[in-house]
């Protein structure tokens, strides 16, 4: 079984729609991460969350929110979606260390907005 | 600022060596990371290096790092079909948290 699982994998909205993504981790991390990716644009850090009480905005917050629902679980909502976040979704979990940082991804997931 | 640039596009053919280059800006990042991407599929870590490294090798990789320039390479050596993926580079700069910053990612074609 996977250690970071995401849902849904695909998923098309309209605009104006509120959506829901989720990423659950079999890892034990304490810390999880939600980013986007764009074509041309690499991966940027919407939230993280260091505990299930810590949670921090990153690069690209707005017009999201994040809930951080157990140590192994942390969802990331659009409130009201709009065609620019259109993208692939990425959830993360990493351990707690001192200076390495390897993150661990799920599969991603593929949200189209019209 | 964080900005890590790669170009876009590699296209080799296979049994070449393939590289993969990355200019970051952060001279504080203590670990510089690469990250393997195959379609459909998360990313993955391929290989790291310390900042006190010049070279690292790992079987068919090797990572360069230049830290006065701030350039760092991956070299894959004997280029295979299944390398075909897209790569990011990743710095972590020493900021207090140990955020990864990532490139824009390195789409390696491999061609039979």
């Amino acid at each position: 079984d996977a250690d970071v699982t995401q849902t849904p994998r695909n998923r098309i909205t309209k605009t104006g729609k509120r959506i829901m993504l989720e990423c659950s981790q079999t890892k034990g991390h304490d810390r999880m991460y939600w980013y986007r990716q764009d074509p041309g644009l690499g991966l940027r850090l919407i939230y993280y969350s260091f505990d299930v009480k810590d949670i921090n905005k990153g690069e690209i917050s707005d017009g999201y929110s994040v809930s951080r629902q157990a140590q192994a679980k942390f969802s990331l909502s659009l409130e009201s979606a709009i065609p620019n976040q259109t993208a692939l979704y990425f959830c993360a979990t990493s351990a707690q260390t001192g200076g390495y940082n390897e993150q661990f991804f799920g599969p991603g997931t593929r949200l189209t907005v019209l | 600022g964080e900005d890590v640039e790669q170009s876009l596009f590699l296209s080799v053919r296979e049994g070449d060596s393939s590289v993969i280059n990355c200019t970051y800006t952060d001279s504080s990042s203590t670990y510089l990371y690469w990250y393997k991407q195959e379609p459909g599929a998360g990313l993955q870590l391929l290989t790291y290096i310390f900042s006190n490294m010049d070279m690292k090798q790992d079987q068919r990789l090797t990572v360069l790092l230049n830290k006065k320039d701030k350039h760092l390479s991956l070299r894959i050596a004997d280029t295979q079909t299944g390398d075909s993926a897209i790569y990011f580079c990743a710095e972590s700069p020493n900021t207090g948290f140990q955020k990864l910053v990532f490139g824009t990612g390195t789409r390696l074609l491999v061609s039979p």
